[in-house]
Order: C-alpha cells, then structure tokens, then sequence
C-alpha cells in the first residue's frame, strides 16, 4: 500500500499569510493526487486534482504542484475562510489512502 | 445537480451487522466508480472501498482493515450503492461518506458500535 504523509500536522498563520502543506508519497505516484479542504462537520470539498488542476470554482489563491512523491498545496494568502483541515489522496492505486491532514488557523 | 444521499446509520452492538445505502442523482449512475470512505471521531479520512462500474466488472477492493467484514454492491436500477457491514468492532465507529467522483460526496451518515 502507499503511504501518504503530510507536514506540518499543524499550523497558525495570520490572514494575508502565504501557507505552504506538503505532502509525501512512499511511492511514485506520478501526478495522481488530490487536495481536499474539510471543515467541521462537512464532507470534504475537492480543491486540486492531479496534483495541480484546479477543481471548478475553487478560488485561485489556491494552487497546487509536484510530481512523482512531493507535493505541495499552496494558499498564497490566507483567508479567514480557509479556516479548515486540508487532506492530501493519492489515487494512483487501490487502497486510495489519505494522508493524516493539516489542519489550519489564524494567528 | 449531482447529488449523493446516504442512509442506514445508527447504533449497533460490537459484532453487530448495519447496512449503508447511497442513493445517486444528477449524472450517469451506472458508469460510476462509487467508493466510500470514513472518518472516525475526530480522526482523518480512510478510505474504506470502491466498487466498479459494471461495465468495467464490477469487481470491488477494500482497505485491508474491512477485508473479510464489509462488502460493498451495487444496483443500477436504483442508481445506489451499498455497504454491507459485519462482525462490526468499535474501531469503525465513524461517519461514512460515499462518493461518486472525486469532487462529489455525500453528506455522509453516522455509525456507532457500542455496547
């Protein structure tokens, strides 16, 4: 199975922040990877799929790059609404695991 | 509008048996790849399992901790998927979600194994 790991497991930022999250793969993935936000008892909303394809409708303060293990989801300036946990899915192959989240605040 | 609506949640005893439902809406059911997946309280996302389109097989694959106890299945005809739980353990107290695609989940609907 592939194992997905992200850093930081948390962070604080103030609005206006530039936020990096990355995410590692055990194995080559290519590009197949997913970046979802999650907020309290929402279901998870799809930001960037195939590592940097933003999904319809997602603001373009969020982007998303890398290939093969390393990936990054940038928020290039943090909004009070992008207060959530942010997931990484590879989807390369069965099992499609998640990496264990990061989850975001404001300072 | 893509919809996916989950039901059959609720509360079962350690070694109980629930069955989940998904009932789709608003695209081609039938030439889905629907998956679920869960979070316990609290905790991440894992993901639990997908099933094929027919068409494609209709084969199944699982996270290694439901092999054996959950099987998910599908009917076409009312464009909904199902999971089917046994022998359920404490550990999969969580809430389940279905999806259709990468961007359509459901609302997603509560398990808790209790005694």
């Amino acid at each position: 199975d592939i194992q997905m790991t992200q850093s930081p497991s948390s962070l604080s930022a103030s609005v206006g922040d530039r936020v990096t999250i990355t995410c590692q793969a055990s194995q080559d993935i290519t590009t197949s990877l997913n970046w979802y936000q999650q907020k309290p008892g929402k279901a998870p909303k799809l930001l960037i799929h195939d590592a940097f394809n933003l999904q319809t409708g997602v603001p373009s303060r969020f982007s998303g790059s890398g290939s093969g293990t390393d990936f990054t989801l940038t928020i290039s300036s943090l909004q009070p609404e992008d207060i959530a946990t942010y997931y990484c899915q590879q989807y390369d192959s069965v099992p499609r695991t998640f990496g264990p989240g990061t989850k975001v605040d404001i300072k | 509008e893509v919809q996916l609506v989950e039901s059959g949640g609720g509360l079962v005893k350690p070694g109980g048996s629930l069955r989940l439902s998904c009932a789709a809406s608003g695209f081609t059911f039938k030439n889905s790849w629907p998956s679920w997946a869960r979070q316990a309280p609290g905790k991440g996302l894992e993901w639990v399992g997908r099933i094929k389109s027919i068409t494609d097989g209709g084969t199944t694959d699982y996270a290694a901790p439901v092999i054996g106890r959950f099987t998910i299945s599908r009917d076409d005809s009312k464009n909904t998927v199902y999971l089917q739980m046994n022998n359920l353990q404490i550990e999969d107290s969580a809430v389940y979600y279905c999806y259709s695609s990468h961007s359509d989940w459901g609302q997603g609907t509560l398990v808790t194994v209790s005694s």
